[in-house]
């Protein structure tokens, strides 16, 4: 067990749909990342919290966004969802977010758009 | 943009011998830091072992050690003594030292250990 909790751990619904993935960092962990992992484009990164301020955005789609809240738990959210969104979507804690901090990436939520 | 290459997508071992999985990676920074990730069937993303580019000193762990070739920018794990729990996907990754933090993973490669 890293810490990390994601919630829902499963997540089915229909395209055009909007869901909201929940996680919480470990306690202490200041830094939040989001990644999915797609058997077509394998683990990507997608967006980067530091005590509630966005620090790094990689591969995320418009349609996606995410926060980190004031407690440091954070959100991601997606709309509009499509067939291609289907993926586990990892989210990971570090202590101060510096590079070489190890990251805790928690169970995952596996989303299936149908 | 840095690229990160597994150029094996499967690999097995028998238990109790040595493996080595590879992993170059493309970068023109000199400041980064590499790790390896281990994937079992149960999804979990668990850290293996990490690396600074600075240090010369191969980092070890238990059974894993890597092999890192600054100059031919390679980074390979050696996982010694296999054991059945080693079976998983293992990714390699690397992050900048500066700038943004995102971690740029390869494919992975699937390990079975055979008993």
């Amino acid at each position: 067990d890293s810490g990390v909790t994601q919630t829902p751990k499963h997540l089915i619904t229909a395209t055009g749909q909007r869901v909201t993935l929940r996680c919480s960092p470990r306690s202490g962990d200041l830094s939040v990342y989001w990644y999915q992992q797609s058997l077509d484009q394998g683990l990507q990164f997608l967006i980067q919290y530091y005590n509630g301020e966005e620090r790094a955005k990689g591969n995320i789609l418009e349609r996606f966004s995410a926060q980190q809240f004031p407690d440091l738990h954070s959100e991601l959210n997606l709309s509009s969802l499509e067939l291609g969104d289907s993926a586990l979507y990892f989210c990971a804690s570090s202590a101060s977010g510096r590079a070489f901090d190890e990251q805790f990436f928690g169970p995952g939520t596996r989303l299936t758009v149908l | 943009a840095q690229t990160v290459t597994q150029s094996q997508p499967e690999m097995s071992v028998q238990e109790a011998e040595t493996v080595t999985l590879s992993c170059t990676y493309d970068t023109s920074e000199s400041d980064y830091y590499l790790f390896w990730y281990k994937q079992p069937p149960s999804r979990q993303m668990i850290l293996v072992i990490r690396q600074e580019a600075y240090k010369q000193q191969n980092a070890t762990e238990n059974r894993f050690s890597v092999n890192f070739q600054k100059a031919a920018k390679s980074f390979s794990l050696k996982i010694s003594d296999s054991q059945l729990g080693d079976a998983a996907m293992y990714f390699c990754a690397y992050i900048s030292g500066a700038g943004s933090y995102q971690l740029t993973f390869g494919k992975g490669t699937k390990l079975s250990v055979i008993p």
